[in-house]
């Protein structure tokens, strides 16, 4: 079976740019959250998204959003991108069972 | 706020020994997770920890679980370079799916 897969790997932005990371979750999972991992740091939440609604938000400005399709999938935008968007955006998928898993990651180069 | 700490932040130990990586988190929780994450990796899933008490073992890595001191330990038995990581400990609060990352522990196992 597939893991959470993300898209795209890695890409690189100029400041006031727009992007959009999309996520997969395991198939049958219907959660899925939102991570961005600062090199050094622990990831921090930024979204989490249960059957096409909101769940929870972290401590991030409104040029973050995302939103979550009728097959589970996911995305996650950024708009007018600073130099400190800079990160590792990890996405995780949860389903019945106790683990959360974490997708590859989209890693976000913004110049 | 709920808030993870985890001690130390970076290890260097020596194969064939044994060490702990602490966590303690500051308000009660129903589960503690553990990730191991490489370098440009993503993370991945080690143990989930659901009860007082709970020990779960896999290989030379033993995580445990006290709630009513809220903490968590990583033991690692006979170190061996493979396990050169960064590991983290997370957490949740009751009723909220958001993972909550300890700062993590930068492992390096010395041959």
């Amino acid at each position: 079976d597939a893991g959470v897969t993300q898209s795209p790997t890695h890409l690189i932005k100029t400041r006031g740019q727009h992007v959009t990371l999309r996520c997969s979750p395991i198939s049958g999972h219907k959660s899925v959250s939102w991570y961005q991992q600062v090199l050094g740091q622990g990831p921090q939440f930024i979204f989490q998204y249960y059957e096409k609604e909101e769940r929870g938000r972290g401590n991030f400005p409104d040029r973050f959003s995302a939103r979550q399709f009728p097959n589970y999938s996911s995305e996650l935008n950024v708009n007018a991108l600073l130099l400190g968007d800079s990160a590792l955006y990890l996405c995780a998928s949860s389903g019945q069972g106790n683990t959360i898993y974490f997708g590859e990651g989209s890693w976000l180069t913004v110049v | 706020e709920l808030k993870v700490e985890q001690n130390p932040l970076f290890l260097s130990m020596q194969e064939g020994k044994n060490y702990t990586i602490y966590c303690n988190y500051s308000t009660t929780s129903d589960r503690l997770y553990w990730y191991r994450q490489d370098p440009g990796k993503s993370l991945e899933s080690l143990f989930v920890l659901l009860s007082n008490g709970a020990v779960k073992q896999e290989g030379r890595l033993m995580a445990s679980l006290d709630t009513k001191a809220r903490l968590s330990t990583l033991h690692i038995t006979a170190a061996v370079h493979d396990l050169s990581a960064t590991y983290f400990c997370a957490t949740q609060a009751f009723g909220n799916e958001k993972l909550t990352f300890g700062t993590g522990t930068r492992l390096t196992i010395i041959p």
